[in-house]
């Protein structure tokens, strides 16, 4: 089975910009989810998305938005971006159960840079 | 939400010494996974482990859900464990806001 991938890479942004990240799933995975880790702040949760839904949200301004497709594929937005945008994007997809997620797989990360 | 804690936040070990790593939550906490991060960011799924104890060859893990802890455990140390080690999880009316701990870095010396 194929992993979790991410699209792009590498991303060089200038201040004021907007960006788009893009994440597919494993394959039958239906649970998604975005972090950003910086050195300052570790790892911090930005939301996770559910057949089309977003059912939690991390302490991220309304400029960090997301989406989820119906094979499962996500994006996540960033518009305006800012100097502190700088970091790390996780995705990771997970099944899902009744109480929760089942174990997450993540991708190898978007690297954004914001000049 | 709940909070998470790790220690040691640094650990420096020869080739061939045993750790334990702990995570302490402030509340009861769902999908407790641990995690290791590569020097090239990439992260690896451990153990999900709620509660009970599970091994994988040198490693291990011990979650006592009724105390709020998890301990993991490395033995006969290589190189290659060198990295950061996360503890994850999610409160139970949050159960998909996975939160993430500090970390613990490990530096095992040849």
């Amino acid at each position: 089975k194929a992993g979790v991938t991410q699209t792009p890479r590498y991303l060089i942004k200038t201040r004021g910009q907007q960006v788009t990240l893009s994440c597919s799933p494993i394959s039958g995975h239906r649970s998604v989810s975005w972090y950003q880790q910086t050195p300052g702040q570790g790892l911090q949760f930005l939301f996770e998305y559910f057949s089309e839904t977003q059912r939690n949200k991390g302490n991220f301004p309304g400029r960090f938005s997301g989406r989820q497709f119906s094979n499962s594929r996500s994006e996540m937005n960033v518009s305006t971006l800012e100097l502190g945008d700088s970091a790390l994007y996780l995705c990771a997809s997970s099944l899902v159960r009744l109480a929760g997620l089942e174990t997450q797989y993540f991708g190898p990360g978007t690297r954004l840079l914001v000049l | 939400g709940i909070q998470v804690e790790q220690s040691p936040p640094d650990l420096i070990l020869q080739e061939g010494a045993n750790s334990t790593l702990r995570c302490n939550f402030s509340d009861s906490v769902n999908n407790l996974q641990w995690f290791h991060q590569n020097p090239w960011g990439q992260l690896i799924n451990l153990f999900y482990i709620p509660s009970g104890t599970k091994q994988n060859g040198r490693l291990s893990a011990t979650t006592v859900a009724t105390e709020r802890y998890s301990l993991l455990y490395i033995s006969s140390s290589q190189t290659t464990d060198s990295g950061v080690y996360f503890c994850a999880g999610s409160g139970y009316s949050s159960a998909s806001k996975i939160i993430f701990g500090s970390g613990t870095r490990l530096s095992i010396r040849p």
